[in-house]
C-alpha cells in the first residue's frame, strides 16, 4: 500500500527567504513521484514529477525536489519564494501500471511581504 | 491544448436534495477520475475510469453517489439524497492511457464547490 506523509500542514516565511516543503512516502513497489500546487478557488496544478534518471527535478515557477530513494522523501524547494507562492502544495504518488494516485495532505505555504 | 472543463463551478443545496457535476475532459485522456476535497485535506479518490469502464470505486459511498461515463468522454457525478458531511470540492482529473510512462501525470479541473445546508 501506498501512503503520502507531509510533514507540515503550514509553512510561514517571508518574502524573497527560501523554502523547504517536507515528503516522505511509503511504498513497496518503484513509484513516480509529483508536486502540485493549488491556489484558491482552483484546481490543482502540476509543478513537477520526477519518473527516473536525475534524481534533482525542475518545475515550474522556479521551484525543484530532489528524489532521495533512500530516505523516501520527495522535498520540494525554492531558494527564494515571492508572495505570489502562497498556495497550498501537494505530494503525490503515482502508481504507473494502474495511473494511481495517492495525495498527502497537503502543507499551506504563506509568503509575508 | 483545452483543460478539463466541469461545471457547474458552486452549488448550494439542502440535505436530502440531489445534485450532479459533469466533467470533460482533456482530449485523447483515457482515465478519468473523481476526487473529493474536503476542507483542510488532500484530494481523496471516490472513482477511476478507464474509457468508460469502472476501474476503481472502493472508496464511492455507492448508497447515495453513482457516477458514468458514457462514451468513454464526459462523465457526470450525483449525489442523492445529499448529507451534510458532502460539503466539498468535487474535482475531475484525466490522463493519458497506462502504458505511456513519460506521460504519466493528473490533470485536474477547477472543480465544484458543493455546500449542503
Amino acid at each position: 500500500a501506498q501512503s503520502v506523509t507531509q510533514l507540515d500542514s503550514q509553512v510561514p516565511v517571508f518574502e524573497e527567504a527560501p523554502v523547504e516543503l517536507r515528503c516522505n512516502y511509503s511504498s513497496s513497489v518503484s513509484v513516480y513521484l509529483f508536486w502540485y500546487v493549488q491556489y484558491p478557488n482552483q484546481g490543482l496544478q502540476l509543478l513537477l514529477k520526477y519518473l527516473s534518471g536525475s534524481t534533482l527535478v525542475k518545475g515550474i515557477n522556479g521551484f525543484e525536489a530532489e528524489f532521495n530513494k533512500s530516505q523516501t522523501s520527495f522535498h520540494l524547494r525554492k531558494p527564494s519564494v515571492h508572495i505570489s507562492d502562497t498556495a497550498e502544495y501537494f505530494c503525490a504518488v503515482g502508481k504507473y501500471n494502474f495511473n494511481k494516485f495517492y495525495f498527502g495532505s497537503g502543507t499551506k505555504l504563506n509568503v509575508k511581504p | 491544448e483545452a483543460g478539463v472543463a466541469q461545471s457547474p463551478r458552486y452549488k448550494i443545496i439542502e440535505k436530502r436534495q440531489s445534485v450532479a457535476f459533469w466533467c470533460n475532459p482533456i482530449s485523447g485522456h483515457a482515465t478519468l477520475y473523481w476526487y473529493q476535497q474536503i476542507l483542510g485535506q488532500g484530494p481523496k479518490l471516490l472513482i477511476q475510469f478507464q474509457n468508460n469502464g469502472v476501474v476503481d470505486d472502493s472508496q464511492l459511498p455507492k448508497d447515495r453517489f453513482s457516477a458514468e461515463r458514457l462514451k468513454g468522454v464526459d462523465s457526470t457525478l450525483k449525489i442523492q439524497p445529499a448529507k451534510l458531511e458532502d460539503s466539498a470540492v468535487y474535482l475531475c482529473a484525466s490522463s493519458f492511457t497506462a502504458g505511456q510512462a513519460h506521460n504519466l501525470a493528473l490533470h485536474f479541473g477547477n472543480g465544484t464547490r458543493l455546500t449542503v445546508t
